[in-house]
């Protein structure tokens, strides 16, 4: 149980163009998803948090005119960088938390999207 | 001064030693403590869950809290060359929110 799955696993594009990259949660249901940013050798950045049904909650210096998350329904989340450029390359990472209320819940994450803006 | 401070190695250790693995934190309002493992170009994975202080043991594997030093570890017993990987601990203030990660500990362990 508990399985996250991010698509597309990486994506090279060219620089202004957006991505999309999905977060679903294939077993659970999740209010709540995050999204990070992983850059080589370092530890994840927390970007945003996604709340379904509602905006997202950015972290301090993130744009969010820049990467514009969905959280449209309980097992799916878009993160979209949109007018890519070469310094958004980067691994993009998501986590689903889930919602049973029991102790011991915390955030389970997704494989990664690779992101390589030319 | 980061809010949660790992040492990032890399470790280099030989296979079936114990391996110890640290994290100190300065924010005493951290309750929930997590380890995950990355392997490279991998989404981080759950290894050992903790709430508050005292130690849990999963197979190879144990979590010590100890609140009081703002200390964390993680303890590998018999390590094989499969727990060749990044460990990344984490902590947050109330269940399942906002998680404060470490910098990663790199781990290699030899055959």
């Amino acid at each position: 149980g508990a399985v996250v799955s991010q698509h597309p696993s990486w994506v090279i594009c060219k620089s202004g163009t957006s991505v999309k990259i999905e977060c679903r949660s294939l077993d659970f249901q999740a209010t709540t998803m995050f999204w990070y940013r992983q850059f080589p050798k370092q530890s994840l950045m927390l970007m945003a948090t996604s709340n379904e049904g509602s905006k997202a909650t950015y972290e301090q210096g993130v744009e969010k005119d820049k990467f514009l998350i969905n959280h449209a329904s309980l097992t799916l989340s878009t993160l979209t960088v949109t007018s890519a450029h070469p310094e958004d390359s980067s691994f993009y990472i998501c986590s689903a938390r889930i919602d049973s209320g029991r102790a011991g819940d915390t955030q389970y994450f997704g494989p990664g999207t690779r992101l390589l803006v030319l | 001064q980061k809010e949660v401070e790992q040492d990032p190695g890399p470790l280099s250790v030989p296979e079936g030693a114990i391996v110890s693995l640290n994290c100190t934190y300065s924010n005493s309002a951290f309750q929930y403590f997590m380890w995950y493992r990355q392997y490279s170009r991998k989404g981080p994975e759950l290894l050992m869950y903790t709430y508050s202080s005292g130690n849990k043991e999963d197979g190879r594997f144990t979590a010590q809290v100890d609140k009081s030093s703002k200390y964390i570890s993680l303890f590998i017993r018999d390590s094989q060359p499969s727990d060749s990987a990044t460990y990344l601990c984490a902590m947050s203030q109330s269940r399942g929110n906002m998680l404060t990660f470490g910098g990663g500990t790199r781990l290699m362990v030899k055959p």
